[in-house]
């Protein structure tokens, strides 16, 4: 049983570039969640999409947005990359069905270098 | 102040010692309670959550919640050198189904032999 696939593993932008990051879920899976982590600190909530829906944002601007597909895989955009931007950005799939206790599985992530 | 609180590391700790790690949170309407360990560059993975008052044993990890203090504790007995890593408080601020973890900024543990 597959568990979250996050592509690509490492990647390097320059200022004012676009990345893009894609995530498939845990199999049976239905919501995809996409967090920020910058080094030496815990996690951030970017946003949560579910039915192909953003469902949920954090304290994040315009310039991330983010997409879900018909087979709940999902893409992280981030415009105009700033050098604060550089970061490990993990990407979590639950059940919705599973309610507040549902465990959130985190892919291993996709680390963002800025120049 | 932050919304999820932990106690500052970095943490060192005996071989078969009880490692214990606390956290704090602000809002009152929080549902669950969730821990996490980081292993260095890897990702997250859920240890134990709690969302009713009083200890949640797994093991040798106790969860301990309670809700009027808005504080929560991990308790790691017997500790090994494999739990050396980063142990993450994570809030549930979603409603329903719709879970939005906010962590904390975490708390480094080290085990040593």
């Amino acid at each position: 049983d597959a568990g979250v696939t996050q592509s690509p593993t490492h990647l390097i932008k320059t200022r004012g570039q676009q990345v893009t990051l894609r995530c498939s879920p845990k199999s049976g899976h239905d919501t995809v969640s996409w967090y920020q982590q910058a080094l030496g600190q815990g996690p951030q909530f970017i946003f949560q999409y579910y039915e192909e829906e953003e469902r949920q944002r954090g304290n994040f601007p315009d310039r991330f947005s983010g997409h879900q597909f018909p087979n709940y895989s999902s893409e992280l955009n981030v415009n105009a990359l700033l050098l604060g931007d550089s970061a490990l950005y993990l990407c979590a799939s639950s059940l919705s069905l599973a309610g507040v206790t549902g465990e959130l599985f985190f892919g291993e992530g996709s680390r963002l270098t800025v120049l | 102040q932050k919304e999820v609180e932990q106690n500052s590391g970095p943490l060192s700790v005996p071989e078969g010692a009880i490692a214990s790690l606390n956290c704090t949170y602000s809002d009152r309407g929080s549902q669950s309670f969730f821990w996490y360990r980081q292993y260095s560059g890897k990702s997250p993975e859920l240890i134990m959550f709690i969302y009713s008052n009083g200890d949640k044993e797994d093991g040798r990890f106790t969860a301990q919640l309670n809700k009027a203090s808005q504080y929560v504790s991990l308790l790691i007995r017997d500790s090994q050198p494999s739990d050396s890593a980063t142990y993450l408080c994570a809030v549930n601020k979603g409603s329903g189904s719709a879970r939005q973890l906010t962590f904390g900024s975490g708390t480094q543990l080290t085990v040593l032999p």
